[in-house]
């Protein structure tokens, strides 16, 4: 596709509901990185692919956050067990060389 | 440990005048910065970036200084256009580390006309 596409676009869960977010990279894209950026803040990384290898999940917050990219294109975010604190947006960003990022529009996560 | 700041949440400038945005970082490694502009319900784009062996890069309006010994960025845009109103993120990567950004907490740009 033209650009990086995340879905759903908002995600509102129970707090205990388990959510999975999925990002659509550019086409061709070897890297891809997962950002969480809270109200007010700056994107928080949280792990980078390349192709399907997880190279770096160092930011990711807790064992409730998983992220898997099987082919080597599509990658999914799954947080098991939401509690409040994982309300953010998600922001998915895919690159074909180091400094060259596109993002996507993010998925905001309400957990209630 | 906020290894990126930006001090200032919020900025406005009048039309046609300069915008000076100013961010500031800890860690030494850090070899290439970016600025990126967002606006609401959409996701950071890219606008201008600098390696560290260099102390200043323009691209059009856009205008960003490095300087190195007081870890300490700027993106100076001018004219400002109301269309410049948005959300402005400095981030910064180190060679080693993949490509992962470190992105400071943003500051507001509103240019009124």
């Amino acid at each position: 596709g033209a650009g990086v596409s995340q879905s759903p676009r908002y995600k509102v869960a129970k707090r205990g509901q388990d959510v999975a977010l999925r990002c659509d990279p550019i086409s061709g894209h070897v890297s891809l990185f997962w950002y969480q950026q809270a109200l007010g803040q700056g994107p928080e990384f949280l792990t980078y692919f390349q192709n399907e290898a997880q190279l770096d999940k160092s930011g990711l917050p807790s064992d409730r956050f998983f992220a898997e990219r099987p082919e080597g294109s599509v990658s999914t975010l799954k947080i098991q067990r939401t509690q409040q604190e994982d309300s953010a947006v998600y922001l998915c960003a895919s690159s074909s060389e180091n400094y060259g990022y596109t993002f996507g529009s993010g998925t905001r996560l309400t957990v209630v | 440990d906020q290894q990126v700041k930006q001090n200032s949440p919020s900025l406005s400038v009048q039309e046609g005048r300069i915008s000076i945005l100013n961010c500031d970082y800890t860690n030494s490694m850090f070899d290439y910065f970016l600025w990126y502009k967002k606006y609401p319900a959409e996701g950071p784009t890219f606008l201008i970036s600098i390696s560290s062996i260099k102390d200043k890069n323009e691209d059009g309006r856009f205008t960003v200084f490095l300087n190195k010994s007081a870890k300490h960025l700027s993106l100076h845009i001018v004219p400002s256009q109301p269309g410049d109103s948005a959300v402005y993120f400095c981030a910064a990567s180190a060679d080693n580390q993949g490509g992962k950004l470190i992105f400071g907490q943003g500051t507001e740009l509103s240019v009124k006309p």
